[in-house]
Order: C-alpha cells, then structure tokens, then sequence
C-alpha cells in the first residue's frame, strides 16, 4: 500500500485558515487522496476527496501539487468544532476484494485555539 | 438517519469471556468493516464482508470471528478476552462498486476493556 506521511499535530486559533499538509510520493497514477476526520470519542468520518483537480465542498478544500506526491486540506475559517484528528488516506481507483479497506495511519491531531 | 448503529458503548470483560458487538447499519450497503482503534493509534481493519455470506480478514483477526447473514447487520464475535482485545472498535459500511467512489461510514465505537 502506498503510504502517506503527516505531522503529529498542529495547532491553529479560532477563525483563521488551517492548511494541513500530506506527503505520498509513492502515490500511483489511479490512487484518490482521501481526507476522513475523528472528531473526539467519535468514528471517522469523510471529509473530501481528489484525483489530480483541487477540490471544494462545504467542509474544506483540497489542493493537490502538480505531481500529486503531495496534498493539503484546507479548512478556510477553523472553529473550535474542527478540533481532531485529521487521516490522509491513499484509496485506489481500481476495484475488488481488500482494495476497499481504508489504510489509517496516525493522523494530525489539529487543536484550535479560542 | 441511523447509519451505522453499534451497541453496546461501553464493555467491560474478565479474561476468558466471550462477548458479540453488534453492528447494523439501515444504508443499505454491500460492504461493511470492523476496526480497532488502540490508543493514540490508527485504525487497523479487523474483518470486512463484501455482502450477505461473505466475509474475509483483515490485518488482525486473530481472536475474532464473523458473520453476515444479512445485508444490515455485521456482528463481531470475540471468543475468550484477552487484554490485547482491550481498544475501541468501530463498525463501518460503504456503498462499494467499481468505479463509484468508496465512502465509508462508521459508527460511534465500542470501548472495551479485558481486565
């Protein structure tokens, strides 16, 4: 599985612009980048995904490099809601068998600061 | 919207017991997963079942067991506690087909702990 390489944990204040990076130079042409969120003794949940476009829904925008070795997820105004672990997550393109387990690594733990 | 229901929250086991979590989602998803999340960990896929009677290991089975009689619920069966087995557990389902995107969605967890 390719992996996936993220900061421990990052801090931001409250209102301000949050851009949590990711690195997967191994990543494969068909790999998507998945972003889930662990919200505090809560499961994951999804946050966005992309292939090679930079992305946006209603809870944060994804900018994929170039070269797609790595990605940032950006959330524009964090609040203190946005506080948990945030899991950069490798999913291939192609279909069948356990290639539709998800691979989570540690994370970025994003405390937000009042 | 239920989801992904998992019950019990909260467990508590001596050594050597037996217990099932449940697990039903009303999504009516193909696929569904257990994990296990020890602390300050990732999760690590426990089992998953691709549909009604099918089901396959993940990256650490041991010490569990599985079924999927039907589409909506994916119970987890553990057989003698050890307290390794002492993490959370969450139960997860996706609507998974080739070409369409895979999201997963996931219950709020089970906290179990072998004493």
């Amino acid at each position: 599985d390719a992996k996936t390489t993220q900061p421990n944990s990052m801090e931001s204040n409250e209102e301000e612009p949050v851009h949590l990076p990711c690195n997967h130079s191994t990543i494969s042409g068909t790999d998507y980048i998945h972003w889930y969120r662990q919200l505090p003794s809560q499961g994951p949940e999804y946050v966005i995904h992309g292939l090679t476009s930079n992305v946006n829904n209603r809870m944060a925008s994804l900018a994929i490099a170039e070269d797609r070795k790595s990605s940032t997820l950006i959330l524009h105004r964090a609040t203190l809601r946005d506080a948990a672990v945030y899991y950069c997550i490798l999913f291939p393109a192609n279909s069948g068998g356990s290639n539709y387990k998800l691979t989570f690594g540690k994370g970025t733990l994003l405390t937000v600061n009042p | 919207n239920a989801g992904v229901t998992q019950t019990p929250k909260f467990r508590i086991l001596k050594i050597g017991q037996s217990m099932t979590l449940q697990c039903t989602q009303d999504m009516n998803h193909n696929y569904m997963y257990w994990y296990r999340q020890d602390p300050g960990m990732g999760l690590k896929l426990i089992y998953y079942s691709v549909g009604a009677g099918i089901t396959d290991k993940g990256e650490v089975p041991n010490g569990y067991n599985v079924s999927r009689s039907t589409t909506e619920d994916f119970p987890l069966r553990l057989e003698l506690a050890a307290p390794s087995q002492t993490s959370v557990y969450f139960c997860a389902s996706s609507y998974s087909h080739p070409g369409l995107l895979n999201i997963q969605y996931f219950g709020a967890g089970t906290r179990l702990s072998v004493l």
